[in-house]
C-alpha cells in the first residue's frame, strides 16, 4: 500500500468508447503524475499536475484528456483510443514538483488498459 | 543516445551470489538517483535513492554513484529467488527520467 490508489485495475474498451481512469492519493502531496509504460519500453511521463496546475504535457494525444480537480485527485479521460494505446497507466504523486535531492515519486498500482 | 541507459538483461544469479545491476545517464546536471523494483504485473515501488557521491548502504541493498562517470549502480547481496523482478534506474536533472529496466532472475 504506497497511500496512491487506482481504479479501475483493469479495463477493456472499445475504440468508440469513453471511460475514466481515476488516481487518489493519501500522502498530502502536491504533485500528481499519470504515466503510461508499454512492453519493453521505459516509463513514458504523460502529465504532470503541481498545485492542480498542468505544468507538463509531454506531447500526449488529444484522445487523452487529464483532469485535476483537487490536489489529491487525478482523472484521466479516454476516449476513442487506438489499439496502442494499450498499456499500463501509473498514476504517482510526490511532495513537490521540484528536482530537489530526495523528491521521490510513489506510485499507484496501476490500471491495465486494453482496447480492443 | 538513450538519456539514461540500462542493460535489458536478462540478468541471472545464483541465489546468495551479489546482483550487480548498472546504469548510465547523459545529462551532467542531474541531482538525484532512484532505484525501482517492479515485480511482474505490480506497480513500481521505491527502493533506494542517492544524491552524494560513493556508497549508500539500505540492510542488502547498496547504491553506487560516480557522477564524474555519469552512472549509477546497485548492488544486491545475499540475492535471494524474492528479488527476482525488473530493476529501474531513474535520474532526476529538471526531469525525472526512467531507463527501460534491468529483469534479474535469482535462481534457487
Amino acid at each position: 500500500e504506497t497511500g496512491v490508489t487506482q481504479t479501475p485495475r483493469h479495463l477493456v474498451m472499445g475504440m468508440t468508447n469513453k471511460k475514466s481512469l481515476k488516481c487518489e492519493q493519501h500522502l498530502g502531496h502536491n504533485a500528481m503524475y499519470w504515466y503510461k509504460q508499454s512492453a519493453k519500453k521505459p516509463l513514458e511521463l504523460m502529465f504532470v499536475y503541481s498545485l492542480e496546475e498542468r505544468v507538463e504535457n509531454n506531447s500526449v494525444p488529444s484522445r487523452f484528456s487529464p483532469e485535476c480537480p483537487n490536489s489529491s485527485h487525478l482523472f484521466l479521460h479516454l476516449h476513442t483510443l487506438q489499439p496502442e494505446d494499450s498499456a499500463l497507466y501509473l498514476c504517482a504523486s510526490s511532495q513537490t514538483r521540484a528536482g530537489r535531492s530526495g523528491n521521490t515519486i510513489y506510485f499507484g498500482e496501476g490500471s491495465w488498459l486494453t482496447v480492443v | 543516445q538513450k538519456e539514461v541507459e540500462q542493460n535489458s538483461g536478462p540478468l541471472s544469479v545464483p541465489e546468495g551470489a551479489i546482483a550487480s545491476l548498472n546504469c548510465t545517464y547523459s545529462d551532467r546536471g542531474s541531482q538525484s538517483f532512484f532505484w525501482y523494483r517492479q515485480y511482474s504485473g505490480k506497480s513500481p515501488e521505491l527502493i533506494m535513492f542517492i544524491y552524494s557521491n560513493g556508497d549508500k548502504e539500505d540492510g542488502r541493498f547498496t547504491a553506487q554513484l560516480n557522477k564524474a562517470s555519469q552512472y549509477v549502480s546497485l548492488l544486491i547481496r545475499d540475492s535471494q529467488p524474492s528479488d527476482s523482478a525488473t530493476y529501474l534506474c531513474a535520474v532526476r536533472g529538471g526531469k525525472l527520467i526512467f531507463g527501460q529496466g534491468t529483469e534479474l532472475s535469482v535462481k534457487p
